[in-house]
């Protein structure tokens, strides 16, 4: 079945270091996008790709850094410089950038920094 | 600048009731797309619909329609007979100038009791 993987589903770090958020599709989607989620905020734009190599930031990017080595692989790392990791972490792809085609979404990684 | 203002935070009804969702969207484009996506409990945004700015015909689509109407800047979401699996955060989105990314509402939990 075709799809998006994110794994995993669950995760917990201390404070200070540095943690990756899985995100694979086996869609042949051109771009990947990563959204943070917070109660009662919506969903936040962190980084984007629309080619493998090429990323773009979105609009909550500082803290975070990402790769796209593989067109189906964008894996989003969380660093210490991130001051309120604490969050729902949504991966997203579409066939191309933006276009009229829907996003489609990942099940979601919760990430808990103690 | 793009923005998508859900007024409603939360919404509770019982089971075969009528709900409608509210969205209100700025854009000084001419050109531009609207989505709805449904957040289960699971987490995974799935998918519910797109409307073009040029196409404002009301769309229905089972128990589900959606009244788009440019003069108010609206793109409402109705449920019909409303059920306990329509339980989720509804989010409505607008895709920016130049098609790049979607700005996302705040959402609105909609709780269906039986």
């Amino acid at each position: 079945d075709g799809g998006i993987t994110q794994s995993p589903k669950y995760l917990f770090r201390k404070e200070g270091q540095n943690v990756t958020l899985s995100c694979e599709q086996n869609l042949n989607h051109d771009a990947m996008y990563w959204y943070r989620q917070d109660p009662g905020q919506g969903l936040r734009l962190i980084y984007y790709s629309q080619i493998v190599n090429d990323f773009q930031k979105g609009d909550i990017a500082e803290g975070y850094s990402v790769s796209r080595e593989k067109k189906e692989s964008f894996p989003l790392t969380v660093t210490s410089a991130q001051k309120n990791p604490t969050a729902f972490y949504l991966c997203a792809s579409s066939m191309l950038l933006g276009a009229i085609n829907e996003q489609y979404f990942g099940p979601g990684t919760r990430l808990t920094v103690t | 600048a793009q923005k998508v203002t859900q007024a409603q935070t939360e919404i509770s009804v019982v089971e075969k009731e009528d709900v409608t969702l509210d969205c209100v969207y700025e854009t000084r484009d001419t050109t531009y797309y609207l989505f709805w996506y449904k957040q289960p409990p699971s987490g995974e945004l799935v998918f519910l619909i797109r409307r073009n700015s040029f196409d404002e015909q009301n769309e229905i689509s089972g128990r589900y329609s959606w009244n788009f109407q440019k003069s108010t800047s609206s793109f409402n979401f109705t449920i019909t007979a409303s059920q306990v699996v329509d339980s989720a955060v509804y989010f409505c989105a607008l895709l920016n100038s130049g098609y790049s990314t979607l700005t996302f509402g705040k959402g609105t939990m909609l709780l269906v009791s039986p």
